[in-house]
């Protein structure tokens, strides 16, 4: 049973246009989100989060939104750089006893092209 | 800062022989986690220990896998026995102590690549 889902496995981008990925989650308990980026032969690597209480927190490039009631969040990515070229790894946790535990989808590998 | 690190970072065994991964967390990280990744899919919690002390252990398989995290030296996961379906990558993240386990605060190593053949 998939808790958190990443439906896209790939995505290509031109370079300078706006990356969306997204994630859609099932568990209600979850109330922690977060976006790891991993590069290949690397581990991931923190990127963004967002809080339940919020429904956007914007970091530079990077902007997270939750939308709770649909159970989806996206990150956006704008503008995207061939640097940004990774997977993207969307993660959840919940709050109370085991909120160490992340739950990973399945990963979206973005492709931006110069 | 030396992040968390992890050896070796390829391993090949043969079916029915043992598996050592180590993890040092980083520096001032008291805290260790495993995580599973098999192909195609996500990372999967497995682990959490502190110095000496196993925290969660609800991911990892009832047999075959053990971990540990002694008051001195690198976290150890042990799989003995191993089968072609244990192939998958291994990785280790860190958290500092005053945080206790944290989902916000764990930095991950560059994971072990455990090929059973």
């Amino acid at each position: 049973d998939q808790q958190v889902k990443q439906n896209s496995p790939s995505l290509s981008v031109q370079e300078g246009r706006i990356s969306i990925l997204n994630c859609d989650y099932t568990n209600s308990m979850f109330d922690y989100f977060l976006w790891y980026k991993k590069y290949p032969a690397e581990g991931p690597t923190f990127l963004i989060s967002i809080s339940s209480i919020k429904d956007k927190n914007e970091d530079g490039r990077f902007t997270v939104f939750l939308n709770k009631s649909a159970k989806h969040l996206s990150l956006h990515i704008v503008p995207s750089q061939p640097g940004d070229s990774a997977v993207y790894f969307c993660a959840a946790s919940a709050s109370g006893a085991g909120s160490y535990q992340l739950t990973f989808g399945k990963g979206t590998k973005l492709s931006v092209i110069p | 800062n030396a992040g968390v690190m992890q050896n070796p970072r390829h391993l090949v065994r043969r079916r029915g022989q043992e598996a050592r991964l180590r993890c040092s967390p980083m520096k001032g990280h008291s805290h260790v986690y495993w995580y599973r990744q098999l192909p195609e899919e996500g990372l999967k919690f497995m682990v959490y220990l502190q110095k000496e002390n196993i925290i969660d252990e609800s991911g990892m398989p009832k047999e075959r896998f053990s971990a540990e995290f002694p008051k001195e030296g690198p976290s150890i996961l042990r799989i003995q026995q191993v089968v072609r379906g244990d192939s998958a990558a291994y990785f280790c993240a860190s958290s500092p102590p005053s945080l206790g386990g944290s989902s916000s605060e764990q930095y991950f190593g560059p994971g072990t690549r455990l090929t059973v053949t």
